[in-house]
């Protein structure tokens, strides 16, 4: 079965600091990948998505995400981020034939202003 | 923007009491999904449905739930004799299936005592 792995479960940051989030998944074959956030007291929100083509995914609000396939990885990047940016970040997976999504746990952001 | 809304925002029980969890998904989108997060785990599947009947379901999902679309815009999940481990935040989705994005509501915060 499918899994995703998000390797940190909290991450503290200053304002302007730069922040990649990791996340592995376990499915050699063909992967479709998405990153949700949550803003606090908000639903889910997607950020960026990877089906296929360009490996380097830009999303919202200035978020990037990369898929290399080599290492089973879809890491999310963000130059600077900003107080706003506090929030957790998901990272998923397409399941199967209907559509469900397999999430890993989830990190923390906090950004110090 | 149309949004995905859930009612109520959250609710307590007595173990062994029935609950019903109310959504109403995107008015155009097809597939409908719950899933929950168990506290400090991770975001998990639940069923999804789509033409009046379920399309996938995961092991958890076993015969104390239930979903059922009872009119053309409310998508219910019902717990029939609710445990303590049924705690949980539990989301709405809505989609146009496969691939396509998830919209999420904002979540039922469920408390069983």
């Amino acid at each position: 079965a499918q899994s995703v792995s998000q390797h940190n479960h909290h991450v503290i940051l200053s304002e302007a600091a730069s922040l990649e989030l990791g996340c592995n998944y376990s499915y050699g074959g063909t992967v479709n990948l998405f990153w949700y956030v949550q803003y606090p007291g908000q639903h889910l929100q997607l950020l960026l998505k990877y089906f296929s083509g360009d490996p380097l995914v830009k999303g919202i609000k200035g978020f990037e995400a990369e898929f290399i396939k080599s290492k089973f990885s879809f890491n999310l990047r963000k130059p600077s981020v900003q107080w706003s940016d506090t929030a957790e970040y998901f990272c998923a997976v397409y399941g199967g034939s209907q559509g469900n999504l397999i999430f890993g746990k989830g990190t923390k952001l906090s950004v110090k202003p | 923007e149309p949004e995905v809304t859930q009612t109520p925002s959250h609710q307590v029980t007595q173990m062994g009491q029935e609950v019903i969890l109310r959504c109403v998904p995107i008015s155009n989108h097809l597939y409908f999904y719950w899933y929950r997060q168990i506290l400090g785990q991770k975001v998990e599947f639940l069923v999804s449905f789509y033409n009046n009947e379920i399309s996938e379901k995961s092991e958890i999902f076993d015969d104390q739930f239930s979903v059922e679309r009872p009119d053309g815009s409310n998508f219910t999940l019902k717990i029939r004799s609710t445990k303590l481990e049924d705690s949980a935040m539990y989301f709405c989705a809505s989609g146009g299936g496969g691939v396509e994005t998830q919209y999420f509501g904002p979540g039922t915060r469920l408390l069983v005592l």
